[in-house]
């Protein structure tokens, strides 16, 4: 069972706007930033999110990332058939020293 | 761009030791501000973090494996290790090499993946 709690599954065709979100605690979401990261099938993650909003260089901006309190959401605008992947959101535990992860949230580009 | 490149053997046999070797280009191991670690990916489940070892040798573990585990650093070789002992299969994973301290994020880099299964 994952520290940070997302939905399994989303879904949306292509063109739309879909949201995934990520819900934590006061010792995680609440007091660090959090990160996101997209797992293509049969790959390594790769970080599409940092402190909160913040894109790497490459990073399309049709992804976009926000948090409030404990919780926190991955948006992605214009969605691709190649967004179809897992997301995984990421924070730093304060009781861990290291971070933790939700469960996952499986994609589908229908 | 760094790059991680993660190796070791991919079956280990239960109660030995799982050895896993991380070797790192495109930059220096030993570059203050970075940090190096291990995430592991259980088949078909989500992320876990193992530990983050500094250049200075400085660690930091899951305290759930924290008894079983020992990460190094050879600055030499421009690699870091990961040692975990007594291995059940619980610990088969995909296990993943990654750096941090380029951005504020758990894990900047990811190396490809090192499946490792635990089986007689």
């Amino acid at each position: 069972q994952s520290v940070l709690t997302q939905p399994p599954s989303a879904s949306g065709t292509p063109g739309q706007r879909v949201t995934i979100s990520c819900s934590g605690s006061s010792s995680n979401v609440g007091s660090n930033t959090v990160n996101w990261y997209q797992q293509l099938p049969g790959t390594a993650p790769k970080l599409l999110i940092y402190s909160n909003n913040e894109r790497p260089s490459g990073v399309p901006d049709r992804f976009s990332g926000s948090k409030s309190g404990t919780s926190a959401s991955l948006a992605i605008s214009g969605l691709q058939s190649e967004d179809e992947a897992d997301y995984y959101c990421a924070a730093n535990d304060d009781g861990l020293n290291g971070p933790v992860f939700g469960g996952g949230t499986k994609l589908t580009v229908l | 761009q760094v790059h991680l490149q993660g190796s070791g053997p991919g079956l280990v046999k239960p109660s030995q030791t799982l050895s896993l070797t991380c070797t790192v280009s495109g930059g220096s191991i030993s570059s203050g501000g970075y940090y190096w670690g291990w995430i592991r990916q259980h088949p078909g489940k989500g992320l876990e973090w193992v530990g983050y070892i500094y250049a200075s040798g400085r660690t930091y573990y899951n305290p759930s494996l924290k008894s079983r585990l020992n990460m190094s650093v050879d600055t030499s070789k421009n690699q870091f290790s990961l040692k975990l002992s007594s291995v059940t299969s619980a610990d088969t994973a995909v296990y993943y090499c990654t750096t941090a301290g380029y951005t504020n994020s758990v894990a900047d880099y990811w190396g490809h993946g090192t499946l490792v299964t635990v089986s007689s």
